[in-house]
């Protein structure tokens, strides 16, 4: 079936050492978010990629990068993560032939930062 | 800031009655409106969707109605089942014209809780 996969979908690090979570899609949408979701709490958006166009979010610390090296794949990375980064992150995707589109989300990588 | 949230954190229903999840938004430019399950350990998965042309749409047991006078949103779910439990999140955007894609705001989220 066509989805989104997210690997791995744990992952721990230390703090202050890099780390890099992975998203793929089968869907061949042309639009790809990575959101920030904290314990009880809704997905915020960090940033999305629009083909090869990056747009980030104005609250996206600086620290949150990303790198679409292709259509189908989509990277997130932490630079110096800190305990506050410790999180579920989700990818999603969409369709742009209409901005009324939903959009479509993996389960997610939970980081935790020892 | 403008936001979308939700007026109840959990909801509790017994098994077979009808659901129903509320939601306000402030944003009086969001012009499309999505309703969001999410299970424990999931990422979001997609219910229904309504665009700000339309006041009402149906799935299957679920009904999503607009009341874009108040900016209210809500969900409803017939004959709710054990397997319904989960966050329910609503979610808006602003459109723009020519395509284009942009990020989802979402609700606090509601935990529907069902009750044997």
């Amino acid at each position: 079936d066509a989805m989104v996969i997210q690997n791995p979908r744990y992952q721990v690090t230390q703090f202050g050492k890099p780390v890099t979570l992975s998203c793929s899609q089968t869907l061949n949408h042309n639009v790809m978010y990575w959101y920030q979701q904290k314990s009880s709490q809704a997905p915020k958006l960090l940033f999305h990629y629009y083909d090869k166009d990056f747009n980030n979010e104005a609250d996206t610390p600086d620290n949150f990068q990303s790198r679409r090296p292709n259509t189908s794949f989509c990277f997130l990375d932490i630079r110096s993560p800190g305990l506050g980064d410790a999180a579920m992150y989700l990818c999603a995707t969409s369709r742009d032939e209409s901005r009324n589109q939903p959009q479509h989300f993996g389960d997610g990588t939970r980081l935790s930062i020892l | 800031g403008e936001s979308v949230g939700l007026h109840l954190p959990t909801l509790s229903v017994q098994e077979g009655d009808n659901s129903i999840i509320n939601c306000a938004y402030s944003n009086s430019a969001s012009d499309y409106f999505i309703w969001y399950k999410q299970e424990s350990g999931k990422g979001p998965q997609f219910i229904i969707d309504i665009r700000s042309n339309m006041d009402k749409r149906q799935g299957q047991r679920v009904t999503v109605l607009l009341n874009k006078t108040v900016k209210h949103l809500s969900l409803q779910i017939a004959a709710t089942q054990p397997g319904d439990s989960a966050v329910y999140f609503c979610a808006e955007t602003v459109g723009y014209s020519g395509g284009g894609a942009d990020g989802l705001t979402f609700g606090k989220g509601t935990h529907l809780i069902i009750q044997p």
